[in-house]
């Protein structure tokens, strides 16, 4: 069974379109990330959700915005997606918030073309 | 705000010499994890490093937290084309005594490993 198990793994889709991403898992974790790793490897974190509630929301666009219906997933949905926004995106959990290892998907190549 | 730098950002080694990169923060963590990203994968934990001073061995992998916690490394003797990957560290500070300590990326190794 997969850990942490996002969809899809590749999206090509054109400048201004809204796509979302979605991430489940299967761990009983508390907290859920986003990230994001551009193409020089660097990993930046967008959001962290801890039982459903939002505890770091860093600077990304309004265009982001994460949706978490329950403690086990954590959606990403993108509004007017730019060129910039081409990137891996990876979903990660952690048993809480205060030291313990993530777990990451496997990511959402994303491109915009 | 926490910034966490790493070097080098490349690394490209004969196979059976050394490696380290090392990781340094701008500010004291309460903990320092170290991951590792193979070509095409994703981000694996390998350890973490808790103590002032800890130093923590994996086979051939040797992890070191600084004595002032602002500081890590990662050594690997004897590389070999397995080890072929992106070496992050990632470090958490609590800030203001909020609960939730933002883990921070350093921007990664990438080591390569020549036959």
């Amino acid at each position: 069974d997969t850990a942490v198990s996002q969809t899809p793994k590749y999206l090509v889709t054109q400048m201004g379109n809204d796509k979302s991403i979605k991430c489940e898992q299967n761990l009983g974790h508390d907290t859920m990330y986003w990230y994001k790793q551009d193409s020089k490897k660097f990993l930046k974190i967008m959001f962290s959700y801890n039982n459903k509630e939002l505890i770091i929301n860093e600077t990304v666009p309004n265009r982001f915005s994460p949706k978490s219906p329950d403690k086990a997933h954590l959606n990403l949905h993108i509004n007017s997606l730019e060129l910039g926004d081409s990137a891996v995106y990876f979903c990660a959990s952690s048993l809480e918030d205060r030291g313990t290892e993530a777990f990451f998907g496997q990511g959402t190549r994303l491109t915009v073309v | 705000g926490q910034q966490v730098m790493q070097i080098p950002q490349y690394q490209h080694v004969q196979e059976g010499e050394d490696f380290t990169t090392y990781c340094n923060s701008s500010t004291t963590l309460s903990n320092i994890q170290w991951y590792k990203q193979r070509p095409g994968g994703h981000p694996v934990f390998l350890i973490q490093l808790v103590k002032s001073g800890e130093v923590k061995k994996q086979k051939r992998l040797t992890f070191q937290f600084g004595e002032a916690k602002k500081n890590s490394s990662l050594h690997i003797t004897a590389t070999q084309t397995t080890d072929v990957g992106t070496y992050f560290c990632a470090g958490r500070s609590y800030a203001g005594g909020t609960s939730y300590g933002k883990l921070t990326f350093g921007q990664g190794t990438i080591l390569t490993v020549h036959p």
